[in-house]
């Protein structure tokens, strides 16, 4: 079966410090993995898609990016933090067309101090 | 760009009231429509989908919404809550637009509460 691990669950980093999230899928190959924001009263906000390897989409213009550098790996980081980085962030996947709606992680809970 | 507006923010509830969660949205194009669910502390977990034929969709634990074309919108029903529906919902639209480049836009998210 197919399983989505997302990690840390929850991290405090001080402002100016770098992050690095981390998201693998098992039991797929060659899905399309994504990266989502959520903050209160404001929905899921997509940051990054990839549809393969090496292959990175930017939605929003911000003070993260984001990498593939396996098929099954996503990675989310940032080389200074800001205060307005904190928020809970997911990672999702899907395979195959979209019919089939996405399979979201856990979550990463980032507080900025 | 398509975007996706949930009416309410937060709707309180007793339980076996009736529910119903606006959600609209604004591509004309074809859609998959989604509504996903988040309880207190736990994942996001797909409630019911659309993707063609029967606009009238049953999901889990009771909850259906119906797709109208016409109107832009897919809200969430369900004829009696109880306790443990309490979690935010998410109405989310995705394009069918080809390729493999699927993306899923979510609304804003309406927290239920239901009072026992």
């Amino acid at each position: 079966s197919q399983t989505i691990h997302q990690w840390p669950a929850t991290l405090v980093q001080p402002v100016g410090s770098p992050l690095s999230l981390e998201c693998t899928v098992e039991g797929t190959s060659n899905p399309n993995l994504y990266w989502y924001r959520q903050a209160a009263g404001r929905g899921l906000q997509l940051l990054f898609y990839s549809v393969g390897i090496g292959q990175i989409s930017s939605e929003v213009p911000q003070n993260l990016s984001a990498s593939r550098p396996q098929d099954r790996q996503f990675i989310l980081s940032s080389k200074k933090l800001l205060l307005s980085d904190s928020g809970f962030y997911l990672c999702a996947w899907l395979f195959g067309t979209g019919v089939h709606g996405y399979t979201f992680g856990s979550g990463t809970r980032l507080t900025v101090v | 760009a398509q975007s996706v507006s949930q009416h309410n923010h937060h709707v309180i509830l007793s339980e076996a009231a009736s529910l119903e969660l606006g959600c609209n949205y604004s591509y004309g194009g074809t859609v998959n429509l989604f509504w996903y669910v988040q309880y207190p502390g736990q994942h996001l977990q797909l409630l019911l989908k659309y993707f063609s034929g029967d606009p009238l969709v049953k999901g889990i634990k009771g909850f259906e919404a119906e797709f109208i074309k016409s109107k832009f919108s897919f809200n969430l029903r369900k004829p009696s809550v109880q306790w443990s529906d309490t979690a935010e919902y998410f109405c989310a639209v995705n394009l069918m637009s080809g390729g493999s480049n699927y993306k899923l836009t979510f609304g804003k998210g309406t927290l239920l509460t239901v009072n026992p």
